[in-house]
């Protein structure tokens, strides 16, 4: 079984600049997750799909950061424009349903300077 | 809003040490809840999980966690730590979908592990 798959594995920006991650879930996985993991700390959730609806986005930065989940499938985070404070390991997670667990990529690290 | 502490942020260990790290969640409801590591490098993967029932759950690679309701707690064990079991460590929680959860995966802050030799 193919895992999460993310792109870009690393990106070093200016701030102000803008940026696109992009996550491909396991096939047939109905939830997908956005977490941002500032280093020395756990992962926070930005934004949560289910199938191409969002459920919760209560932590996402709306003033800059932006997602979507086009077709149920594919999902990519923006940010725009970056601050310095950006900087952090961005991961994306999926989940078949609520009775199993969550598989996640090898992240996005963000470096913005 | 669920929450999860963990209260060991770093953790030294030598070889063939036992551990325990500690782990409380703070929903009042029926809960599942799992440890994830992070080795150096590598993507989060799943170490073990609950549930329900037997509240001691086995997982991967000798690690052990057991479910207490009563103090709202899910910490992890291993008799016997090596040196590969470097890594950081994070707990988790969801609502369970007996409660009506919506599938918001929450973690702890994570504790970095590093058995030396």
């Amino acid at each position: 079984e193919a895992g999460v798959a993310q792109s870009p594995r690393y990106k070093i920006i200016e701030k102000r600049q803008s940026v696109a991650f992009w996550c491909n879930p396991i096939s047939g996985h109905a939830t997908l997750y956005w977490y941002q993991q500032i280093l020395g700390q756990g992962p926070k959730l930005l934004i949560q799909f289910q199938n191409n609806g969002v459920v919760d986005d209560s932590q996402l930065p709306k003033d800059r950061f932006s997602a979507e989940r086009l077709k149920g499938v594919d999902s990519t985070l923006k940010i725009q424009p970056a601050k310095l404070e950006d900087s952090a390991v961005y991961l994306c997670a999926s989940r078949a349903d609520p009775n199993t667990e969550a598989f996640f990529g090898q992240g996005t690290r963000l470096t913005v300077v | 809003a669920q929450s999860v502490s963990q209260h060991n942020h770093h953790v030294i260990l030598s070889e063939a040490a036992s551990l325990e790290l500690g782990c409380n969640y703070s929903y009042g409801g029926t809960v599942n809840l799992f440890w994830y590591v992070q080795y150096p490098g590598q993507h989060l993967q799943l170490l073990l999980k609950y549930f329900s029932g037997d509240p001691l759950v086995k997982g991967i690679k000798g690690f052990e966690a057991e479910f207490i309701k009563s103090k709202f707690s899910f910490n992890l064990r291993k008799p016997s730590v090596q040196w590969s079991d470097t890594a950081e460590y994070f707990c988790a929680v969801t609502r369970s979908i007996l409660t009506g959860g919506g599938n918001k995966l929450t973690f702890g802050t994570g504790t970095q592990l590093k058995v030396e030799l």
